[in-house]
């Protein structure tokens, strides 16, 4: 069991800039987690795949955002345009098809938009 | 919508000390409990869960029980060590998708 593992793992980039994050989830597990953790606060919902369908997105997934998980294996999140606001950690979490069964978090990535 | 309340601040205790964390939460349905622990430099871990009324989560010494009269998962270890300095998460999932919904965390600082 490799775990989750997420690159990179830290981002600065330029406000404007787009950037793409990579979530590799454990190998058997279904479902994929995007959240979103600033500072101080609890991970937030931003979106979740099962296997290659996106199946829910919160509303704090605004149109500049889009994640994809084309084969039902590793998962992208893509932030076009960034703003001094999309300054946060990126978790990825990934998990089985059983309800209610356990998220498995990533280290996530850290990106800072100056 | 789903939420759950931590109780505010850091938690500051010396080695050996009674912890209590904690947790309300405001639910529809029948949703699971979970406490998640983020070591510093880590990734989130879960730490103990419980999927139903009256269950008893525990692990390390760590103990959360599922009230639903009071709806409150509070998590407790009856002698903390210096290594369960970390940030503690109670975290609420809904039947179904099952994506988690977090409390603020609280950090815990052990002193030896």
């Amino acid at each position: 069991d490799t775990g989750v593992s997420q690159d990179p793992r830290h981002k600065i980039t330029k406000r404007g800039q787009n950037v793409t994050f990579r979530c590799d989830p454990i190998s058997e597990h279904n479902r994929l987690y995007w959240y979103r953790q600033t500072l101080g606060q609890g991970p937030e919902f931003l979106t979740y795949f099962q296997n290659e369908a996106q199946l829910e997105k919160s509303r704090l997934l605004s149109d500049r955002f889009s994640a994809e998980r084309p084969k039902g294996s590793f998962s992208t999140l893509e932030i076009q345009r960034t703003e001094q606001g999309d300054s946060a950690m990126y978790l990825c979490a990934s998990g089985g098809l059983a309800a209610l069964e356990t998220q498995y978090f990533g280290p996530g990535t850290r990106l800072l938009v100056l | 919508g789903d939420s759950v309340t931590q109780m505010e601040g850091p938690v500051t205790l010396s080695e050996e000390a009674f912890l209590t964390i904690n947790c309300t939460y405001t639910a529809t349905g029948y949703p699971s409990l979970f406490w998640y622990v983020q070591y510093p430099g880590e990734g989130l871990q879960l730490l103990l869960k419980a999927t139903k009324a009256d269950d008893k989560g525990s692990n390390k010494g760590f103990e959360a029980t599922y009230r639903k009269e009071t709806t409150s998962f509070h998590l407790e270890k009856g002698s903390v060590q210096v290594s369960d300095s970390a940030v503690y998460f109670c975290a609420l999932g809904g039947y179904g998708n099952n994506r988690l919904a977090f409390g603020k965390g609280n950090q815990v600082v052990v002193i030896p």
